[in-house]
């Protein structure tokens, strides 16, 4: 069974420093692996995805994350915080064979301070 | 391109009382999800249809919750009776399809049990 664990459930960052989320995943075949962010009483929105293609995935609004199959990880990243990126921000995998049940982690909190 | 619409956003009900909550995904898109989203967790797959057929509901409560989609288009979730613990939001997303491609998520529906 595959498995999301997103290590923090807050962090918090000031405004132009480096934010990283962390995210590692329990499947025993590499997965697709998704970040998504969820604002205030809307729903969750894409920021990015891995397929199996590049291991380094750009996203919107300046995210990337970095697939790297030997430490099961998919950590988000950007390189300056903007107090607009304020925000909870979710890892979910989907099985590449199988059952195509997607799973989430529990979630982060970033906060951004000025 | 019109994004996932649900209703009602808001439900405030007693203990034991009936609700549904009803979800138009975009059009075109294959497969719909119904998710549970616990305060401070991520949220929890309840049920996914592709078109009109039941792929997943091994996480549905079959004994208080029931979802249907009707011409493989829009879908209810109904909670019969509810109970306290049910208090959450429901997120509806829709697909295309493929294991790999995006959520797209509505608004959400929070309820709350008293």
């Amino acid at each position: 069974a595959q498995s999301v664990t997103q290590l923090g459930s807050h962090v918090s960052v000031s405004e132009g420093a480096l934010v990283l989320l962390r995210c590692n995943y329990s499947s025993s075949v590499p997965p697709y692996l998704f970040w998504y962010v969820q604002y205030p009483n809307q729903g969750l929105q894409l920021l990015l995805k891995y397929t199996s293609a590049a291991t380094l995935v750009k996203g919107i609004n300046g995210f990337e994350a970095e697939f790297k199959k030997s430490e099961t990880s998919f950590h988000l990243t950007k390189p300056s915080a903007h107090m607009s990126d304020a925000a909870e921000y979710f890892c979910a995998v989907t099985p590449p064979g199988g059952s195509y049940i997607p799973t989430f982690g529990r979630g982060t909190s970033l906060i951004v301070h000025p | 391109e019109a994004g996932v619409a649900q209703s009602p956003r808001y439900k405030i009900i007693e203990k034991r009382q009936s609700v549904a909550f009803w979800c138009n995904p975009i059009s075109g898109h294959a497969t719909l999800y119904w998710y549970q989203q616990i305060l401070g967790q991520g949220p929890k797959l309840l049920i996914q249809f592709q078109n009109n057929g039941v792929v997943d509901d091994s996480q549905l409560p079959k004994d208080r919750f029931s979802a249907e989609r009707l011409k493989g288009v829009d879908s209810t979730l109904k909670i019969q009776p509810a109970k306290l613990e049910d208090s959450a939001v429901y997120l509806c997303a829709s697909s295309l399809g493929d294991r790999a491609g995006e959520q797209f998520f509505g608004p959400g529906t929070r309820l709350t049990v008293l």
